[in-house]
């Protein structure tokens, strides 16, 4: 079963400071890999995803996510992080148990941009 | 296009009451989760419908959990008795599809809390 795992667990940077979330997952077969966001007050939603093909993914607000199958990461970058970048952000993966794909999520990096 | 909707948007109950929450997903969309996030975890799947037929409840309580999705559209997710520790947000998502490659979009959620 996959399993996602986020070493970050709060993360204070100051705006325009360069971001580097970790993101590390288990399974070494085919894997798809999904970065969610979830800003205060407001409902989980999907930054970037990466299925096969090009490793290095690009997503919303000038997010981006590398997909680095021998060192099993995929973790999610921005060059200069602003205000409106506070959130917690989600890494998560399928779990191919059985028939069903379920998304196993890590734990969460919460982010706190300061002015 | 409307996203997914729940209610209601916070509960607060005693343990041993009982409570459900209701889902209407995204119109066309035959995948249906109910994900509990305890603070500072996660979303875990507890439950997943395809149509109306559960695919994976593997995570479920099902001693004081249960959920249905009759008609393959809007769900219930209940629970009776509820414990201290059933206290979390609780997120309903809804995909087009199971594949590995279908976007799981997510409502507001209901934040339970049991006293």
């Amino acid at each position: 079963a996959q399993s996602v795992s986020q070493h970050n667990h709060h993360v204070i940077l100051s705006e325009a400071a360069s971001l580097e979330l970790g993101c590390n997952y288990s399974y070494g077969g085919t894997v798809n890999l999904f970065w969610y966001v979830q800003y205060p007050g407001q409902h989980l939603q999907l930054l970037l995803k990466y299925f096969s093909g090009d490793p290095l993914v690009k997503g919303i607000k000038g997010f981006e996510a590398e997909f680095i199958k021998s060192k099993f990461s995929f973790n999610l970058r921005k060059p200069s992080v602003q205000w409106s970048d506070t959130a917690e952000y989600f890494c998560a993966a399928p779990n191919h148990a059985g028939t069903a794909s379920k998304l196993t999520f890590g734990t969460g990096t919460r982010l706190q941009v300061t002015l | 296009e409307a996203g997914v909707a729940q209610s209601p948007r916070y509960k607060i109950i005693e343990k041993r009451q009982s409570v459900a929450f209701w889902c209407n997903p995204i119109s066309g969309h035959a995948t249906l989760y109910w994900y509990q996030q305890i603070l500072g975890q996660g979303p875990k799947l507890l439950i997943q419908f395809q149509n109306n037929g559960v695919v994976d409840d593997s995570q479920l309580p099902k001693d004081r959990f249960s959920a249905e999705r009759l008609k393959g559209v809007d769900s219930t997710l209940k629970i009776q008795p509820a414990k201290l520790e059933d206290s979390a947000v609780y997120l309903c998502a809804s995909s087009l599809g199971a594949l590995d490659t279908d976007t799981q979009y997510f409502g507001p959620g209901t934040r339970l809390t049991v006293l």
